[in-house]
């Protein structure tokens, strides 16, 4: 166990859907991070939230939206996606201003979209 | 623009081998370089490298890097079946994890 609670492990949606993906860390971090893994590509950064303040967003398509109510939880909603985005979707969290600030991942949400 | 590239993409070998797995980068405000295993889902953390010519080591896992020529390996002796996975190498820049860069991995296929 890495610390870090991605729920669900498994969503089929179809592209008209609504659905959310839900994270909690359990290491008492200030940062959180939703990663993006499609096959054969490397793992993308998505969004960053440090002590609850979005601190990037790598150019991700409006479709995909995030929440980060506390520094312990976040979300990311989801509508209206396409087949393209169906992917592996990581969550990880680390602690910022340490000098040590390796990510501690999730098992992630394995997302189809139909 | 800030690179990572792994090699290979892929290798099988069999229990008992030894394998060497490449990373080499190319950063803007290099920081550290981390090695992750990614068995099935999450990645874990195996190291972190800072300085060139210094050896981390765990167990039978060993990787150093090298500043000057950008690049990392991470060798793995006496290979077994739990060592299959996907193995990820990132680079971190100045400005901490929201600059860590990935490469697509090594996926490594120990047999019996």
């Amino acid at each position: 166990e890495t610390g870090v609670t991605q729920t669900p492990r498994h969503l089929v949606m179809g592209m008209t859907n609504k659905k959310s993906l839900k994270c909690e860390q359990h290491l008492g971090h200030n940062a959180m991070y939703w990663y993006k893994q499609s096959a054969k590509k490397p793992l993308e950064l998505m969004f960053v939230y440090n002590f609850k303040e979005q601190t990037e967003n790598n150019s991700v398509p409006s479709r995909f939206s995030p929440e980060c109510p506390n520094s312990s939880h976040l979300f990311l909603h989801l509508h209206t996606l396409q087949p393209e985005d169906s992917a592996l979707y990581l969550c990880a969290s680390s602690q910022v201003g340490t000098g040590d600030e390796k990510l501690f991942f999730g098992s992630g949400t394995q997302l189809s979209v139909l | 623009e800030d690179k990572v590239v792994q090699s290979p993409l892929s290798l099988v070998v069999h229990e008992g081998d030894t394998v060497t797995l490449n990373c080499s980068y190319e950063v803007t405000n290099f920081r550290s370089l981390l090695w992750y295993k990614q068995e099935k889902k999450a990645p874990t953390f195996l190291f972190m490298l800072t300085s060139s010519g210094i050896e981390k080591k765990s167990g039978r896992l060993s990787s150093i890097l090298d500043k000057k020529e950008l690049f990392s390996i991470l060798n793995i002796t006496a290979t077994q079946t739990g060592d299959s996975a996907v193995y990820l190498c990132a680079v971190e820049a100045v400005g901490g994890s929201e600059k860590l860069v990935f490469g697509k991995g090594t996926k490594l296929t120990v047999n019996p």
